[in-house]
């Protein structure tokens, strides 16, 4: 199975500034294909999740633009520009490369300082 | 608009069954592939199963093999999660998620408590 390592696992952030979570796989997830199906979920307090990122860098219908996703091979970002009261919530990376099973991070829980 | 919403959770004993649904709507339900996610109390998110769009293909976790099976009933736009021999391990939310463009859309949940 492909383990999914997220780093930092909490992560306080002062409104405004900017935040950035680390997931890095123990597996390439370059599909044969060549495509990347690494993805980045959402789930703010009490809610179910969301897909905010899929495929490393493309965001979802109706993510704001201060969220953007980078990486290749094995080390991937999730980066928030500014971050909003909005933002707070755990952040998961998922990949769907190499299933069964679909695996994901530990997750990393982003709190406004 | 998007719409999974599950049902069937309960508490239910140690050895116990359940069946969980999943009614889907806004979309084509029958070109999607499905899954059921599950996330334990304040922990994070473990992927159950799959079943592909027609209904013919099913994957599971290891966790749940031989105990859970998923169908599908593309004329309803229903997933189902039959779960048998439930232990306490398996309390947990159950989400239902959409794979039309990798999973990319979850459900609200249903809660399953397996307490004697």
């Amino acid at each position: 199975d492909v383990v999914m390592t997220q780093s930092p696992l909490s992560l306080p952030v002062t409104l405004g500034q900017p935040a950035s979570i680390s997931c890095r796989s123990s597996q390439s997830l370059v599909h044969s294909n060549g495509i990347t199906y690494l993805h980045w979920v959402q789930q703010r307090p009490g809610q179910s999740p969301r897909r905010l990122i899929y495929r490393v860098s493309n965001r979802d219908s109706g993510v704001p633009d201060r969220f953007s996703g980078s990486g290749s091979g094995t080390d991937f970002t999730l980066k928030i520009s500014r971050v909003e009261a909005e933002d707070v919530g755990v952040y998961y990376c998922m990949q769907s490369t190499h299933w069964p099973p679909y695996t994901f991070g530990q997750g990393t829980k982003l709190e406004i300082k | 608009e998007v719409q999974l919403v599950e049902s069937g959770g309960d508490l239910v004993q140690p050895g116990g069954s359940l069946r969980l649904s999943c009614v889907a709507s806004g979309f084509t339900f029958s070109s999607c592939p499905m899954h059921w996610a599950r996330q334990r109390p304040g922990k994070g998110l473990e992927w159950v199963s799959r079943i592909n769009n027609e209904g013919r293909s099913a994957t599971y976790a290891d966790s749940v093999k031989g105990r859970f099976t998923i169908s599908r009933d593309n004329a309803k736009n229903t997933v189902y999660l039959q779960m048998h021999s439930l232990g306490v391990d398996d309390t947990a939310v159950y989400y239902c998620v959409r794979d039309c463009s990798g999973p990319d859309h979850w459900g609200q949940g249903t809660l399953v408590t397996v307490s004697s």
